[in-house]
């Protein structure tokens, strides 16, 4: 089975730009979670979106936002970029169910650099 | 509010010897309990999982951590390091709701980095 990709792999952008990230989860895993690394901050939870809906939300700004389509890939979304936005993001897709808590399995990482 | 604390930031160890990363953990009601290892440049690598089941939990390439409720501590590890087990790990908690039903996120500790030495 496929694991989670996501594309592209690195970015450049400049402050101020905007940028869009995707990740194609595991074949069958409905849920898709985002999550920034930065050495400061370590890893933080962006959302999570589950059947084409935001779930849970991060204490993030409202420059970033996402959306899940219908098969379940997922982008995420930055406007007005900060140079405080480089980070790895990380996308995880796990399996979903009310009341069980199920592994995630995360991408390779999209590492983004604000100039 | 759930929180995991990792008591080292960086172990080192020599090649052949056991090898021990500690983690505590905060939750008001029972916890899933994740290691997740990451190596340079790469995403992040499910080791092992703990959701209420047995307390000795056994994951991949020889590592295995217990669950000790009375500590609130889930340690990480492994009889005989490898170089190749040089990475950062990281100790994770299932986010819960005031109810007790899985949030769907995970909250991570600040992580260990983990040294081999030949």
């Amino acid at each position: 089975k496929a694991g989670v990709t996501q594309t592209p792999r690195y970015l450049i952008k400049t402050r101020g730009q905007q940028v869009t990230l995707s990740c194609s989860p595991i074949s069958g895993h409905r849920s898709v979670s985002w999550y920034q690394q930065t050495p400061g901050q370590g890893l933080q939870f962006l959302f999570e979106y589950f059947s084409e809906t935001q779930r849970n939300k991060g204490n993030f700004p409202g420059r970033f936002s996402g959306r899940q389509f219908s098969n379940s890939r997922s982008e995420m979304n930055v406007s007005t970029l900060e140079l405080g936005d480089s980070a790895l993001y990380l996308c995880a897709s796990s399996l979903r169910a009310a009341g069980r808590t199920y592994e995630q399995y995360f991408g390779p990482g999209t590492r983004l650099t604000v100039t | 509010a759930q929180s995991v604390t990792q008591l080292d930031s960086h172990v080192s160890v020599s090649e052949g010897t056991p090898v021990l990363l500690r983690c505590n953990y905060s939750s008001s009601y029972s916890p899933s309990l994740f290691w997740y290892v990451q190596h340079p440049n790469k995403g992040l690598q499910l080791l092992l999982k703990y959701t209420s089941a047995a307390t000795l939990v056994k994951g991949i390439n020889g590592f295995e951590a217990e669950f000790k409720k009375s500590e609130t501590s889930f340690h990480l590890t492994k009889p005989s390091a490898h170089m190749s087990d040089a990475a950062e790990y990281f100790c994770v908690v299932s986010a819960i709701m005031n109810y007790g039903g899985s949030q769907g996120n995970l909250i991570f500790g600040k992580g260990t980095k983990l040294s081999v030495k030949p």
